[in-house]
C-alpha cells in the first residue's frame, strides 16, 4: 500500500512569492492533516479535513495561508506572498476517519530567501 | 489548548543500553498519546501508542507507560541499537470527535556502537 505522497520535497523561493504544495493521502483515507514543522520542534496543526470539509483550521494563518480539497482526496496548501518566517517543512498526513491514526507523508521542506 | 513538554532534548546512549524519554501533558482530557520517530530528513512514523485505559503497553524492545493521575507518561527503548538514533517524538490528543495531536518538541536519540 502506498504511503502518503507529498510534492515537491524541497522548494527556494524568493519572499513575496506564492508557494503551493500538494498531498495525496492514503487511499480510502477521509481525514487529512496538514502540519507545520519548524527546525528542531514538534508538528504543530495547521488544518484537518474530513472529506472536503475543513473541520480545524483554527491554526491557519488565513491572511497568507490556504487550502483546499475540493473533491475529498488530494488536497493543497498555498502561501501567497511568502515569509522569511515561513520556511519550514510542510507535513500531510491523513487517516482512516478522525480517530485513526496518523501516517506522515515526507514533507515538503521549504526555504524562503 | 493542550501542552505537553518532553525531556531530555538530547540523549546519547551506549549500544546494548537502555533509553528512557519523559513528556508530561496539561490536558486531562487527553487519552491517546502515540510515539513518532523521525529520522533526518523522514517522515514521523508511529512506533507505539497508549490509551488512558492501559497503564503499560509493550512491543519487543520498545515499552510506553502512562500515569494519568500525574499526567506524564515515558517511552522505554531497551537494548538500543544504532539504527534506534533518530528524534522522537510524543503526543497526546482527545479520542473524542477528532484526533488533533499535540507533539512534544522531540528527543533526538544517540545510540553510541
Amino acid at each position: 500500500e502506498a504511503g502518503v505522497v507529498q510534492s515537491p520535497r524541497y522548494k527556494i523561493i524568493e519572499k513575496k512569492q506564492p508557494v503551493a504544495f500538494w498531498c495525496n493521502p492514503i487511499s480510502g483515507h477521509n481525514t487529512l492533516y496538514w502540519y507545520l514543522q519548524n527546525l528542531g520542534q514538534g508538528p504543530e496543526l495547521l488544518i484537518r479535513y474530513e472529506n472536503e470539509e475543513a473541520v480545524d483550521d483554527s491554526q491557519l494563518p488565513k491572511d497568507r495561508f490556504s487550502a483546499e480539497r475540493l473533491k475529498g482526496v488530494d488536497s493543497t496548501l498555498k502561501i501567497q506572498p511568502a515569509e522569511l518566517g515561513d520556511s519550514a517543512v510542510y507535513l500531510c498526513a491523513s487517516s482512516l476517519g478522525p480517530l485513526g491514526t496518523q501516517y506522515f507523508g515526507p514533507g515538503t521542506r521549504l526555504l524562503v530567501l | 489548548g493542550e501542552n505537553v513538554e518532553q525531556h531530555p532534548s538530547t540523549l546519547s546512549v551506549q549500544e546494548g543500553d537502555s533509553a528512557v524519554i519523559k513528556c508530561t501533558y496539561s490536558d486531562s482530557a487527553s487519552n491517546y498519546f502515540p510515539w513518532y520517530k523521525q529520522e533526518l530528513g523522514k517522515r514521523p512514523q508511529l512506533i507505539i501508542d497508549i490509551r488512558s485505559n492501559v497503564g503499560e503497553k509493550k512491543d519487543q524492545r520498545i515499552a510506553v507507560t502512562l500515569n494519568k493521575t500525574a499526567k506524564h507518561f515515558s517511552l522505554h527503548i531497551t537494548e538500543t541499537q544504532p539504527e534506534d538514533s533518530a528524534v522522537y517524538f510524543c503526543a497526546a490528543s482527545r479520542e473524542t470527535g477528532a484526533n488533533n495531536l499535540f507533539f512534544g518538541t522531540g528527543t533526538r536519540l544517540t545510540v553510541i556502537p
